[in-house]
């Protein structure tokens, strides 16, 4: 099975723009989870959707907004981006019902520079 | 919010000794997991150990749970140069409707094998 994929792997914008990022899921997994991992803050939990629903999200403000599509494939975009939001995005995605926990498998991640 | 904590930060050990990392937490879990980052990509899940249980193995992995004082270590035996990246802990709460769970991640332990 193919893994994780996310695209692209490496972005750069300016400040005031706005970005979306994709990411792909191993076949056959619903559940699809975002993380954002900088030096000072490590890996923080975004959100994740599952069968097209979100379900959970993280403390990050309203810029920060996902979905995910029949296929279970999903995107973030991330609106009036700061410096600050410059990262590694990392999409994880596992084979879960909705009342159980399972070992995520994650993309390569998208490195995004804002300048 | 960051969670689980690793302790050391950073290791650097001969190889074919053996590592250990530890990890606290704070407050109760489903399950507590084991990831292995090389140098800014994509996790890789190592293990898995439920609440009910207290040891289990991977090939060179053992990783030991206690409950009670909400930490868990993870000892990497016989280490190789392969085995140089970032080690991080991450807890799973499970879904409480409406809350902001995922995996929390700990800020991870820097591992460097050398040669």
């Amino acid at each position: 099975k193919a893994g994780v994929t996310q695209t692209p792997r490496y972005l750069i914008k300016t400040r005031g723009q706005q970005v979306t990022l994709s990411c792909s899921p191993i076949s056959g997994h619903r559940s699809v989870s975002w993380y954002q991992q900088t030096p000072g803050q490590g890996l923080q939990f975004l959100f994740e959707y599952f069968s097209e629903t979100q379900r959970n999200k993280g403390n990050f403000p309203g810029r920060f907004s996902g979905r995910q599509f029949s296929n279970s494939r999903s995107e973030m975009n991330v609106s009036t981006l700061e410096l600050g939001d410059s990262a590694l995005y990392l999409c994880a995605s596992s084979l879960v019902g909705p009342d159980s926990s399972s070992k995520q498998y994650f993309g390569p991640g998208t490195r995004l520079t804002v300048t | 919010s960051q969670q689980g904590e690793e302790d050391p930060q950073a290791l650097s050990i001969q190889e074919g000794e053996n590592a250990t990392m530890n990890c606290s937490y704070k407050t109760s879990i489903n399950n507590l997991q084991w990831y292995r980052q090389n140098s800014g990509r994509g996790l890789v899940h190592l293990i898995l150990i439920r609440s009910n249980e207290r040891e289990k193995h991977s090939g060179r992995l053992r990783v030991t749970l206690d409950t009670s004082k909400k930490s868990s270590s993870l000892l990497i035996t016989a280490s190789r140069a392969a085995d140089t990246a970032s080690y991080f802990c991450a807890t799973d709460h499970g879904y409480s409707g409406g809350g902001a769970d995922g995996l929390t991640f700990g800020k991870g332990t820097h591992l460097i094998i050398q040669p």
